[in-house]
């Protein structure tokens, strides 16, 4: 079983609404979180990163938001442009012995903005 | 600056062969990561480079290799060419390792026949 969920699977919303992504993650011990957007065709590229001592970070239109105690988080898009229509990747990482990282991806939430 | 370089784009192999990789980080990026991604199991994590020596290895099977240069370019080589290794091979580079804040390369399209 993933342990990085990622809800709704895909989502069509019309352009200028708001819109809420979902990450649900049970890996344990936990470094930080982060949430990219890829563009079809394109590699992913970074909208935030936080750790555990941060529940919100945000970067323009967009706003993350973490709950380390009930393991979940969210990003927020205000306002969407057509330009947000991609898939939005959240990624945990976890610490192991001898300084190593483990990278836990979800599977991705497919946006598309009409106009 | 220019950002995260990946050649060749496309690539079509046969099952059987072997393919090589090459990425060229960010100028002064030290850290270079390797990832698949494929619409079935989305993003995966191969390995990390740093300092050409390999920090961080994800969980593939010994046909997925790679090598890091003293200038922080990075290869990586894939042998025996099955057909589930078509893939979108993406390198990502940060400044140091540890998987700060990295940026990605267009990915290289890799189908096997």
């Amino acid at each position: 079983k993933n342990q990085v969920e990622q809800s709704p699977q895909s989502l069509i919303i019309l352009e200028g609404k708001n819109c809420t992504l979902q990450c649900n993650y049970t890996v344990s011990p936990f470094s930080n979180l982060r949430w990219y957007k890829q563009d079809t065709g394109r590699g992913p590229v970074s909208l935030t990163i936080m750790t555990f001592s941060e529940n919100t970070k945000s970067n323009g239109r967009y706003t993350a938001t973490l709950d380390a105690d009930t393991k979940q988080s969210s990003l927020h898009i205000t306002a969407s442009q057509l330009s947000d229509s991609a898939s939005y990747i959240c990624v945990v990482t976890t610490p192991y012995s001898n300084s190593g990282y483990a990278l836990n991806f979800g599977k991705g939430t497919s946006l598309l903005v009409t106009p | 600056k220019a950002g995260v370089t990946q050649t060749p784009r496309y690539l079509i192999k046969t099952r059987g062969q072997q393919v090589t990789l090459s990425c060229s980080p960010i100028s002064g990026h030290r850290s270079v990561s390797w990832y698949q991604q494929t619409p079935g199991q989305g993003l995966q994590f191969l390995f990390e480079y740093f300092s050409e020596t390999q920090r961080n290895k994800g969980n593939f099977p010994g046909r997925f290799s790679g090598r890091q240069f003293s200038n922080s370019r990075s290869e990586m080589n894939v042998s025996t060419l099955e057909l589930g290794d078509s893939a979108l091979y993406l390198c990502a580079s940060s400044l140091d390792r540890g998987f700060n804040e990295q940026f990605f390369g267009p990915g290289t399209r890799l189908t096997v026949l």
